[in-house]
């Protein structure tokens, strides 16, 4: 069975860091395409980043682009998310999914999602 | 950016009646397109992907339809477990992007 089991979410102060981890088992890790997708108190799911497989390549949304830092660890099967200059915008639950395809333009979608870890910005 | 708009915020239908949600691409999306469902406190889960290929285990119910920019999902004779925030998300340009959801509920 496919899981995927975030944690590191927290209360931190503006301009604060925090890196959240995202465990998976179930599959082979390596094989694909992961990400982080947010959702605020409120709000709708609004998509983070991205990192391949072999890690060379990552992509950003413009709100976190120079602040987050997407990273993977094949090894111990693990996602990561480095989290800097934390914003009260940034508040959210916070989820990694795996995506299903070598690439993303011939992929079919994000079918294994975790179930979050809220981080909360505010002083 | 491809900013996707999702109509209507809030559908409300009756059981066995069907109901549609549409998503509209800024830019092109090509087929790029998926759907999700959101149940309260749960994990979202992939209906649609390819714009029109149901995932696997998903009921025939649902379907999608559109290329380019304009897709619609429909289902077509809602259940009461069909009650839930339903997403567009394009895969055709980075950076990905989602539409802002509509909910859908049971009259």
């Amino acid at each position: 069975e496919v899981q995927l089991v975030e944690s590191g979410g927290g209360l931190v102060q503006p301009g604060g860091s925090l890196r959240l981890s995202c465990a998976a088992s179930g599959f082979t890790f390596s094989n694909h395409w992961m990400t982080w997708v947010r959702r605020a108190p409120g709000k709708g799911l609004e998509w983070v980043a991205i990192i391949k497989q072999d890690a060379r390549e990552t992509y950003y949304a413009d709100s976190v682009k120079g602040r987050f830092t997407v990273s993977r660890d094949n090894a111990r099967n693990s996602l990561y998310l480095q989290m800097n200059s934390l914003r009260a915008e940034d508040t959210a639950v916070y989820s990694c999914a795996r995506w299903i395809g070598v690439n993303i333009h011939g992929g079919s979608g994000f079918d294994s999602w975790g179930q979050g870890t809220l981080v909360t910005v505010s002083s | 950016e491809i900013v996707m708009t999702q109509s209507p915020a809030t559908l409300s239908v009756s059981p066995g009646e069907r109901a549609t949600v549409s998503c509209r691409a800024s830019q092109s999306a090509y087929i790029h397109l998926a759907w999700y469902q959101q149940k309260r406190g749960q994990a979202p889960r992939l209906l649609i992907y390819g714009a029109s290929t149901r995932a696997t285990g998903v009921p025939a119910r649902f379907s999608g339809s559109g290329s380019e920019t304009e897709f619609t999902l429909t289902i077509s004779s809602l259940q009461s477990e069909d009650s839930a925030v339903y997403y567009c998300q394009q895969y055709n340009r980075w950076p990905l992007s989602f539409g802002g959801g509509t909910k859908v509920e049971i009259k």
